[in-house]
């Protein structure tokens, strides 16, 4: 989707060391969300957010942290306490009101040197 | 959120109808069922939403049958483009931010 953009496509982490991802919408939706795939599987819901200042764990929150500063941005941070974080993350996000569904970015992909 | 199954693989020739059924015998009133498509290292793409009876965009058909309790993807005339990962999804119609339950999708090869 142009309107949620993921950076950057791909990145590399050292073992002990965070990485932030970013993502950022000019959709002007009020919720969004972080994803992880695993090669040949579904996504798995990390964090979302609702509103600005507000965020709940996914299903694997474990290991990860993220921040809802502002509307349009919702950084997700893999520390050094995620022990298997090679994936592909994505991120969504959602107008507010019913029948609405997420859009996503077109990913980050993470590997561990 | 509702359980929803569908086939992991699907194969076809260019220029067939495919169909991809997906049962979700537990959904709840209020839900909606929404189908998306995934490409290789992309995100997933929103392909099409409905309620009950029929949809059609300029994409797909999606059909559902009176009780709801299954759903069927059409994809007409398919291309080698087509070739991708479909999701069926069922969320409810509510203002909060649900999170969507995506399981391992429906593989979809069409080939020449």
């Amino acid at each position: 989707d142009g309107g949620i953009t993921q950076s950057p496509k791909y990145l590399f982490r050292k073992e002990g060391q965070n990485v932030t991802l970013s993502c950022e919408q000019n959709l002007n939706h009020d919720a969004m969300y972080w994803y992880r795939q695993d090669p040949g599987q579904g996504l798995r819901l990390i964090y979302y957010s609702q509103i600005v200042n507000d965020f709940q764990k996914g299903d694997i929150a474990e290991g990860y942290s993220v921040s809802r500063e502002k509307k349009e941005s919702f950084p997700l941070t893999v520390t050094s306490a995620q022990k298997n974080p090679t994936a592909f993350y994505l991120c969504a996000s959602r107008q507010g009101g019913s029948n609405q569904p997420q859009h996503f970015g077109d990913g980050t992909r993470l590997s561990i040197l | 959120l509702a359980k929803t199954t569908q086939p992991i693989s699907m194969d076809s020739y260019e220029g067939q109808e495919v169909n991809i059924t997906c049962s979700h015998n537990n959904i709840a009133t209020n839900d909606y069922i929404t189908w998306y498509q995934q490409f290789p290292s992309q995100g997933p793409r929103f392909i099409i939403q409905g309620y009950k009876t029929k949809v059609t965009n300029e994409v797909a058909s999606l059909f559902i049958p009176a009780d709801r309790k299954s759903s069927t993807l059409s994809l007409p005339r398919v291309s080698l483009s087509d070739t991708a990962v479909y999701y069926c999804l069922v969320f409810p119609d509510s203002n909060s931010g649900y999170a969507l339950n995506f399981g391992k999708g429906t593989s979809l090869l069409v080939t020449p």
